[in-house]
């Protein structure tokens, strides 16, 4: 059971170019999330999706867009990136309601 | 105010004895409450997790909450260097109907052998 799988898992990236980062659960869970993670900042919450067809902004969603493909499959895109976007990306997955979040490996992103 | 406040730390305990992590938080409305631990270069991986009033123990873990007071701990009995790791205090905040899962900043903790 693979659960939570993020890729690419490494990426340097120049200021100003775009990519995606893909994430797929297994797991049938309905909510999906995408985390960002920076030294003494903790975990911050840039997109999440209660469910297939909605997506909701988090506390840091400037220069990112999400797609919430399917129930399984939940991506974040950078148009043009920035420096400030250099960091660690954690994809999760939970059943709606309370509950345990489930996380992928992460995403670790340079910008030049 | 951050909606979910962490002292930092670093946190040193000596092998053996009691971690006493806390964390307090704004929003009265929270419900679901959460502590992670994450190693260094790893994902965050659920310890506990609390809804009600009082204390929740599994193993050497336990849960406190106190929502009156907004305050949610992890006590660490028997600390083991295994233990060392950022912990993650975390709740639940419903957003017109969508939960959303926020983190405090974490609490780096040593365990001193």
């Amino acid at each position: 059971n693979a659960g939570v799988t993020q890729t690419p898992k490494f990426q340097v990236l120049k200021t100003g170019q775009s990519m995606t980062l893909q994430c797929a659960q297994d797991m049938n869970h309905n909510s999906m999330y995408w985390y960002r993670q920076d030294p003494g900042m903790g975990l911050r919450l840039i997109y999440y999706s209660a469910s297939e067809g909605t997506t909701d902004k988090g506390e840091v969603p400037n220069g990112y867009n999400v797609s919430r493909l399917n129930k399984r499959e939940f991506s974040l895109r950078l148009e043009s990136a920035a420096p400030s976007q250099t960091s660690v990306y954690f994809c999760a997955s939970r059943r709606s309601g309370a509950g345990e979040l489930f996380f992928g490996e992460g995403s670790r992103l340079t910008v030049l | 105010q951050k909606e979910v406040e962490q002292n930092s730390g670093p946190l040193s305990v000596p092998e053996g004895a009691i971690a006493s992590l806390n964390c307090t938080y704004s929003d009265r409305g929270s419900q679901s409450f959460f502590w992670y631990r994450q190693y260094s270069g790893k994902s965050p991986e659920l310890i506990m997790s609390i809804y009600s009033n009082g204390d929740k123990e599994d193993g050497r873990f336990t849960a406190q909450l106190n929502k009156a007071s907004q305050y949610v701990s992890l006590l660490i009995r028997d600390s083991q260097p295994s233990d060392s790791a950022t912990y993650l205090c975390a709740l639940s905040i419903s957003n017109f109907g969508n939960e959303k899962l926020t983190f405090g900043t974490g609490t780096r903790l040593t365990i001193i052998p």
